[in-house]
């Protein structure tokens, strides 16, 4: 089954210490992306990669790192994690043609204390 | 920098139509979709049209485009309580998803 799997689901962390969330896709998408989710205001996008090795920022990227190091996984990184960054994150990844859809994962709650 | 602006809640019966509204200023848009999310789920695509349609219709969706205002709805015909979720609006200049601004969401209700 084609999908985007993101762990873990739900992340109860303290300020201050490193996580990782992970996201892996099986399509053999080359683009794959990061969003986070909040009340209010809507999917903003944090980082995105066009394919291996090349990553770039989204519109809210402070506080965040990615690396894609293999087509197939794109990992979210927060090195010291604050509780501004508590949101609802979500993994995406596409394949062209223009206009294809946003493929997403099922997210990943995170509370930082 | 581009903004796409939606009200935040919507309510109807089930049986009735549903319109969501979605308004943006990229005047460059060229492709603009409508998501759905579930609870608990990520955003699943509905439909998209570009900008060169005025309307696209696809079994009980409907999606008209006025260009010239910048404005874009999602008619649902005979609203079931399934639909209920929230609906994003989302543009895209070049169609590539780097480029893709999403709306705040609307809460679709459906009540008996």
């Amino acid at each position: 089954e084609a999908q985007v799997t993101q762990n873990p689901r739900y992340l109860i962390t303290v300020t201050g210490k490193k996580l990782t969330v992970t996201c892996s896709q099986n399509m053999n998408h080359e683009y794959m992306s990061w969003y986070r989710q909040d009340p209010g205001l809507g999917l903003r996008q944090i980082y995105y990669s066009m394919n291996v090795e090349v990553t770039d920022k989204g519109d809210v990227p402070e506080g965040y790192k990615v690396s894609r190091k293999e087509k197939r996984n794109f990992p979210l990184i927060l090195e010291s994690p604050s509780p501004n960054q508590t949101s609802l994150y979500f993994c995406a990844s596409q394949d062209p043609p223009l206009g294809s859809p946003l493929h997403f994962g099922n997210g990943t709650r995170l509370t930082v204390t | 920098g581009e903004d796409v602006e939606q009200s935040l809640f919507l309510s109807v019966r089930e049986g009735d139509s549903s319109v969501i509204n979605c308004t943006y200023t990229d005047s460059s848009s060229t492709y603009l979709y409508w998501y759905k999310q579930e609870p608990g789920a990520g955003l699943q695509l509905l439909t998209y049209i570009f900008s060169n349609m005025d309307m696209k219709q696809d079994q009980r969706l409907t999606v008209l485009l006025n260009k010239k205002d910048k404005h874009l709805s999602l008619r649902i015909a005979d609203t079931q309580t399934g639909d209920s979720a929230i609906y994003f609006c989302a543009e895209s200049d070049t169609g590539t998803a780097s480029k893709l601004t999403f709306g705040t969401g609307t809460r679709l209700q459906v009540t008996l």
